[in-house]
């Protein structure tokens, strides 16, 4: 069955630190690939996306993405972390365009 | 443009009642998907909807229904209410012209079961 999947739950960096949630998926056919963020009491706001224009996808924030082929994977990257960063980061993935899979979750605690 | 809208933000029901909730796409969006999010199992779909068709569905079992009106507003309904039925219930519309663009969510409708 075709899925994503988040690994570790839960992630604490020290601020100014390298922010790194990993994503992979399984399937042999590479999906299209999103990073959402949450913030407490709100809706999924899109990061970025991954189409196939570009392997490393650039988002909001100073969030960036690599597309790698060969491990299946999506990690998002953040070179420092910000205490406004701190929030719950999906992955999700589509290959219809019409239906998406999201991964469980990871819940990013920055310190101060 | 205004965002995707939910109504109701809360919602207080007991076992066994039934429940509908509202979602308003952005304007000019056709599709609307429907998701419960629930601690640790994430985002679980339920189902999508395209012109007042529903074009995908999740594994959900019966109780769980939904719409579409030709405004592409779209509701979904849950009868028979069971305890594990308790989450956060989001709606995403996707704008028109070619795939895999990028979902918009509401802020979710919070639904507790007692």
């Amino acid at each position: 069955a075709q899925s994503v999947t988040q690994l570790g739950s839960h992630v604490s960096v020290s601020e100014g630190a390298l922010v790194l949630l990993r994503c992979n998926y399984s399937s042999s056919v590479p999906p299209y690939l999103f990073w959402y963020v949450q913030y407490p009491n709100q809706g999924l706001q899109l990061l970025l996306k991954y189409t196939s224009a570009a392997t490393l996808v650039k988002g909001i924030n100073g969030f960036e993405a690599e597309f790698k082929k060969s491990e299946t994977s999506f990690h998002l990257t953040k070179p420092s972390a910000h205490m406004s960063d701190a929030a719950e980061y999906f992955c999700a993935v589509s290959w219809t365009g019409n239906q998406f899979y999201f991964g469980t979750g990871t819940s990013l605690t920055v310190i101060p | 443009k205004a965002g995707v809208t939910q109504t109701p933000r809360y919602l207080i029901k007991t076992r066994g009642q039934q429940v509908t909730l509202s979602c308003s796409p952005i304007s000019g969006h056709r599709s609307v998907s429907w998701y419960q999010q629930t601690p640790g199992q994430g985002l679980q779909f339920l189902f999508e909807y395209f012109s007042e068709t529903q074009r995908n569905k999740g594994n959900f079992p019966g109780r769980f229904s939904g719409r579409q009106f030709s405004n592409s507003r779209s509701e979904m309904n849950v009868s028979t209410l069971e305890l594990g039925d308790s989450a956060l219930y989001l709606c995403a519309s996707s704008p028109p012209g070619g795939s895999y663009n990028e979902q918009f969510f509401g802020p979710g409708t919070r639904l507790t079961v007692l």
